[in-house]
């Protein structure tokens, strides 16, 4: 266990709808990175926040947009939803001090149909 | 951007052997390269890293290289067990401007380790 927690585990949804998974870092890590996992595009960064603020930005669509809380949870909204948008959605937490190990949460399967 | 190359893409091995999964990457500012271990319906779970001054790490079967000037690491796994059998990550990251890092993944290994 790596101390990640994401909810939900699973999310089935239908085409053009919109869903929030959430995120709660191990205790202590004030960084948190959302990645997307799929059979044709592997793990990619989607995006990076660092204690409330955005930190890093990588191949996230303007139709997903994120956001951490004070207490450092975050939230990732997936809006306007397509069949290719289903995909493990995996969450991962650090210090953040440059080249931080990044811990992983246990994902959350989005399906869209 | 930095792109990271991993093979084999699978890799089949008896009880006992050594394996081997080999990485290369792009961006020579990259300067942490961690591996990853996914077992069916999980998360990636950190089984080594290794920093950019730092030339091998090892941690009891599991053992990982570097050369940078070649740009490649290589993760190698002796006296391998049924348990070992899931899909292994490389992966490389560098801090970004602005202060942030992310890690750019390889495309995985399925790791089979066979009675």
């Amino acid at each position: 266990d790596s101390g990640v927690t994401q909810t939900p585990k699973h999310l089935i949804t239908a085409t053009g709808q919109r869903v929030t998974l959430r995120c709660s870092p191990r205790s202590g890590d004030l960084s948190v990175y959302w990645y997307q996992q799929s059979l044709d595009q592997g793990l990619q960064f989607l995006i990076q926040y660092y204690n409330g603020e955005e930190r890093a930005k990588g191949n996230i669509l303007e139709r997903f947009s994120a956001q951490q809380f004070p207490d450092l949870h975050s939230e990732l909204n997936l809006s306007s939803l397509e069949l290719g948008d289903s995909a493990l959605y995996f969450c991962a937490s650090s210090a953040d001090r440059a080249q931080d190990t990044q811990y992983f949460g246990p994902g959350t399967r989005l399906t869209v149909l | 951007g930095e792109n990271v190359e991993q093979h084999p893409s699978t890799l089949s091995v008896q009880e006992g052997d050594s394996a081997v999964i080999k990485c290369t990457y792009s961006d020579s500012a990259s300067n942490y390269f961690p591996w990853y271990k996914q077992e069916l319906g999980k998360g990636p779970q950190l089984i080594i890293d290794i920093r950019s001054n730092v030339g091998e790490k090892k941690d009891q079967r599991i053992a990982v290289t570097l050369n940078k000037t070649a740009k490649h690491f290589s993760l190698h796994i002796t006296e391998t067990q049924p348990e070992d059998s899931a899909v292994y990550f490389c992966a490389a990251s560098n801090v970004l401007t602005g202060g942030g890092n992310k890690l750019t993944f390889g495309t995985g290994t399925q790791l089979k380790v066979e009675l």
